[in-house]
């Protein structure tokens, strides 16, 4: 079955824009999470949404949000973009989102922020 | 607060030889735990994972090996092959009604021919 789907690849977006990612993810997958990975830093949680709803978030401030529709495809905005939110932002789905579930992510979108 | 610590930001081994990675954390409440490899330019691909209640999974070249009272997983990659190189994360998750997976830093792995 296909895997976790992102676009746009490869982006390149100016000071203050705001950006918008989307995430199809592994089909009958439920849990879809986000994360950014910047060099050294690992990745980052995001957030994490099931059903529609946001039910895990992690230390980010509010300029980055996100929903999940009702087929599971997610998607995630980054408003009034800053240099340092150049990276690589990843989503992740799994079935259910509990423990023991493995989260399979995507190729990932590279923002680069001029 | 990094509660998924992987001290060894990278590491060179001979080919053919034993690959050992290693991965600090710091909350008792995690119950499963993932290795993940990542390609440049590419996204994580799942390698192994274990539960709490286990110490030892393995699944062919690659073992995880995890010792709760010490806190600390680490995966062995052997024999080591030149396309084991890239780089390693450890992750750890609980359930908490929701679904929070931890990452540590990375480490890169290096296998020489």
């Amino acid at each position: 079955k296909a895997g976790v789907t992102q676009t746009p690849r490869y982006l390149i977006k100016t000071r203050g824009q705001q950006v918008t990612l989307s995430c199809s993810p592994i089909s009958g997958h439920r849990s879809v999470s986000w994360y950014q990975q910047t060099p050294g830093q690992g990745l980052q949680f995001l957030f994490e949404y099931f059903s529609e709803t946001q039910r895990n978030k992690g230390n980010f401030p509010g300029r980055f949000s996100g929903r999940q529709f009702s087929n599971s495809r997610s998607e995630m905005n980054v408003s009034t973009l800053e240099l340092g939110d150049s990276a690589l932002y990843l989503c992740a789905s799994s079935a259910t989102g509990g423990s023991g579930n493995t989260i399979y992510f995507g190729e990932g979108s590279w923002l680069t922020v001029v | 607060d990094q509660q998924v610590k992987q001290n060894s930001p990278s590491l060179s081994v001979q080919e053919g030889r034993i690959s050992i990675l290693n991965c600090d954390y710091t909350n008792s409440m995690f119950d499963y735990f993932l290795w993940y490899k990542k390609y440049p330019a590419e996204g994580p691909t799942f390698l192994i994972s274990i539960s709490s209640i286990k110490d030892k999974n393995e699944d062919g070249r690659f073992t995880v090996f995890l010792n709760k009272s010490a806190k600390h997983l680490s995966l062995h990659i052997v024999p080591s092959q030149p396309g084991d190189s890239a780089v390693y994360f450890c992750a750890a998750a609980r359930d908490t009604g929701g679904f929070k997976t931890i990452f540590g830093a990375g480490t890169r792995l290096f296998v020489k021919a």
